[in-house]
């Protein structure tokens, strides 16, 4: 059975640090590329970064762009979101999804990532 | 990267059809054939109900199909069962990847 599960969601203050795991099983990993996206409560689907199955392309939305790293390491079979210098406007449940380039077959239960003081 | 623009909500009688419309612009949706739609029951994460404009992935419903015209991509749900509730997303290659805003399917 294919598998994500996203792990490393808490609360954090504004300006901080936090690094998102998704572990994957079921299928093999290193085949497929893997994408972040996010969703703030009652809000709609936000793409967040994108990583190519080698780790060595990826793609972030603007407004991450030099906070959010995405890499992956594909003898562990898990994917990282790192996350910096945090606002509260980053607060959503982040998914990690498995697809291609454009799209997510697959996608995690979810990690709530707050932020607030 | 703008959002692609959805209508807000839909609706529709058991046994009719819908159809949702996403529309991009010639940047996204009118250059690639890579439009793909989500739906989203609420508390569960987004099921992919359609990849590539038209493409079903295995276990989804003959009802669910896709089109694209332009710079619009369409959903079109028929024979709506009351499951079929849901929020429904669009979204499109674009360098990297943009979501519309959603639609919230009502089924009456």
């Amino acid at each position: 059975e294919v598998q994500l599960v996203e792990a490393g969601g808490d609360l954090v203050q504004p300006g901080g640090s936090l690094r998102l795991s998704c572990a994957a099983s079921g299928f093999t990993f290193s085949a497929y590329w893997m994408h972040w996206v996010r969703q703030a409560p009652g809000k709609g689907l936000v793409w967040v970064s994108r990583i190519n199955n080698g780790g060595d392309t990826t793609a972030y939305a603007d407004f991450v762009k030099g906070r959010f790293t995405i890499s992956r390491d594909n003898a562990k079979n898990t994917l990282y979101l790192q996350m910096n210098s945090l606002r509260a406007e980053d607060t959503a449940v982040y998914y990690c999804a498995r697809g291609s380039g454009s799209y997510g077959d697959c996608w995690g239960q979810g990690a709530l990532v707050t932020v607030s003081s | 990267q703008s959002a692609l623009t959805q209508p807000a909500s839909v609706s529709g009688s058991p046994g009719q059809s819908i159809t949702i419309s996403c529309t991009g612009t010639s940047s996204d949706v009118g250059s690639y054939n890579l439009v793909s739609w989500y739906q989203q029951h609420p508390g569960k994460a987004p099921k992919l109900v359609i990849f590539e404009v038209s493409h079903r992935p295995s276990g989804v419903s003959n009802r669910f199909s896709g089109s694209k015209s332009g710079n619009t991509a369409s959903l079109t749900i028929s024979g709506l069962q009351a499951e079929d509730e849901a929020d429904y997303y669009c979204s499109s290659y674009a360098g990297g990847v943009v979501f519309g805003g959603g639609t919230k399917l009502t089924v009456l």
